[in-house]
């Protein structure tokens, strides 16, 4: 069975430090998602990265396939950041995909 | 920027009702999926959906549910007979080309069985 996991689960931090999120899966994946939940609810995706590293603004996103873990760096913190981060795992077998969910980081800035 | 859009926001029911939850994913996308998020909980994939017929379900997809896209544009999702257990929020979302693109979420149906 396919797990997702996640660390910190609650990580509270100043303004303008350097933030990481840890991701750990158990099986082998097509890809790897992060994903922005609102406190609202909403979801938005960040990332997808099957290899390799990815940058968007002040977010970086890495992965490493063969220890079957990616990390989530925020730069230069804001309180706007404040979210849950969520990571997801797709497995794609044939067309036939599905993600599995970690359950969040929640990350709180304080000004 | 082109969004998923669901419908209704908030739904509140009684336990034993029928229920469609509607999502209208973005136009040219072919690729659609259902997820919940219990109140607290990690948000679980329930069904995706390609070429107007299910590619993959999980076990909490069962013959309650059941997903269409009877118009061409909006995709729904169907629980025949709620329970206290179907209380979630339900996510709808959409990519183009499946495993290969990110997938865009709607905003969410709240739902409440009473």
């Amino acid at each position: 069975k396919n797990e997702v996991e996640q660390s910190p689960q609650n990580l509270t931090a100043q303004e303008g430090e350097f933030i990481t999120i840890n991701c750990s899966y158990s099986v082998g994946i097509s890809a790897l998602h992060w994903l922005q939940q609102h406190p609202g609810g909403g979801i938005v995706s960040l990332f997808m990265l099957s290899s390799g590293k990815k940058k968007h603004g002040r977010l970086i996103a890495t992965i490493n396939i063969q220890e079957k873990h990616s990390s989530l760096h925020i730069t230069a913190s804001h309180p706007r950041d404040s979210a849950v981060y969520i990571c997801a795992d797709l497995i794609s077998n044939f067309g036939n995909e599905k993600l599995t969910f970690g359950t969040g980081t929640r990350l709180t800035i304080i000004p | 920027e082109p969004e998923v859009t669901q419908t209704p926001s908030h739904q509140v029911t009684q336990m034993g009702q029928e229920v469609i939850l509607r999502c209208v994913p973005i136009s040219n996308h072919l690729y659609f999926y259902w997820y919940r998020q219990i109140l607290g909980q990690k948000v679980e994939f329930l069904v995706s959906f390609y070429n107007n017929e299910i590619s993959e379900k999980s076990e909490i997809f069962d013959d309650q549910f059941s997903v269409e896209r009877p118009d061409g544009s909006n995709f729904t999702l169907k629980i025949r007979s709620t329970k206290l257990e179907d209380s979630a929020m339900y996510f709808c979302a959409s990519t183009g080309q499946g495993s290969q693109e990110t997938q865009y979420f709607g905003p969410g149906t709240r739902l409440l069985v009473l």
